[in-house]
């Protein structure tokens, strides 16, 4: 199983702040993702990698950026918050050693624009 | 449109009976299948997987049953525990070259009720 973290665990910020949710992971996997969520709601993908200097948009558009200089960490910035951005945001990691790709979930970032 | 569908929000059972989530898909590309755990405040946690060439795959408790002719799978919890209270996702995901992707379903709400 991944070990997968992200900081901060809750954050609170106003409108226009520029914000950065950090998301490391000690397995080695080369995918990562950034999924965005909503009560109620299924994960929407925003952004993944399949390794260092790859990073494509997902389903779901999004207004932040992110990227991948190492392979453990796919930080995700905000450069100009919205009350809209408000949210859980969760990272992953997958391994697919068996043939299968199953994603890992780090803790999750409860973002609060105001 | 949702290729991945729970259609049941919430499912309350006593503490020891069997509790049963259901998914539906609708592409017919997704071969294999996974179910996560969800605490509030939480990131998913992985539970069970289940590939296309399956119709059953069983880990303690926790059984997911595969019907592809119907495009249907559940996952059966048995005997329910207090601590299975949880929102439970299904997803899917397609083992094509160069995809890696899953599909989340909206989440269905499990009480188990002491």
């Amino acid at each position: 199983e991944a070990d997968i973290y992200q900081t901060p665990r809750y954050l609170v910020i106003g409108t226009g702040k520029k914000i950065t949710l950090e998301c490391s992971q000690t397995m080695g996997h080369d995918k990562m993702y950034w999924y965005q969520q909503d009560p109620g709601m299924e994960l929407h993908l925003i952004h993944y990698s399949y390794g260092v200097n790859s990073t494509e948009k997902g389903d779901l558009s999004s207004e932040s950026t992110v990227s991948r200089i190492r392979t453990e960490h796919f930080p995700l910035t905000l450069e100009s918050a919205r009350p809209s951005h408000t949210s859980q945001y969760l990272c992953a990691s997958s391994d697919s050693t068996r043939g299968r790709e199953t994603q890992y979930f780090g803790p999750g970032t409860r973002l609060l624009v105001l | 449109d949702q290729q991945v569908k729970q259609n049941s929000p919430s499912l309350s059972v006593q503490e020891g009976r069997i509790s049963i989530l259901n998914c539906d898909y609708t592409n017919s590309m997704f071969d294999y299948f996974l179910w996560y755990k969800k605490y509030p405040a939480e990131g998913p946690t992985f539970l069970i997987s289940i590939s296309s060439i399956k119709d059953k795959n069983e880990d303690g408790r926790f059984t997911v049953f595969l019907n592809k002719s119907a495009k249907h799978l559940s996952l059966h919890i048995v005997p329910s525990q207090p601590g299975d209270s949880a929102v439970y996702f299904c997803a899917a995901g397609y083992s094509g070259a160069g995809s890696y992707q899953l599909t989340f379903g909206k989440g269905t709400k499990l009480s188990v009720i002491p």
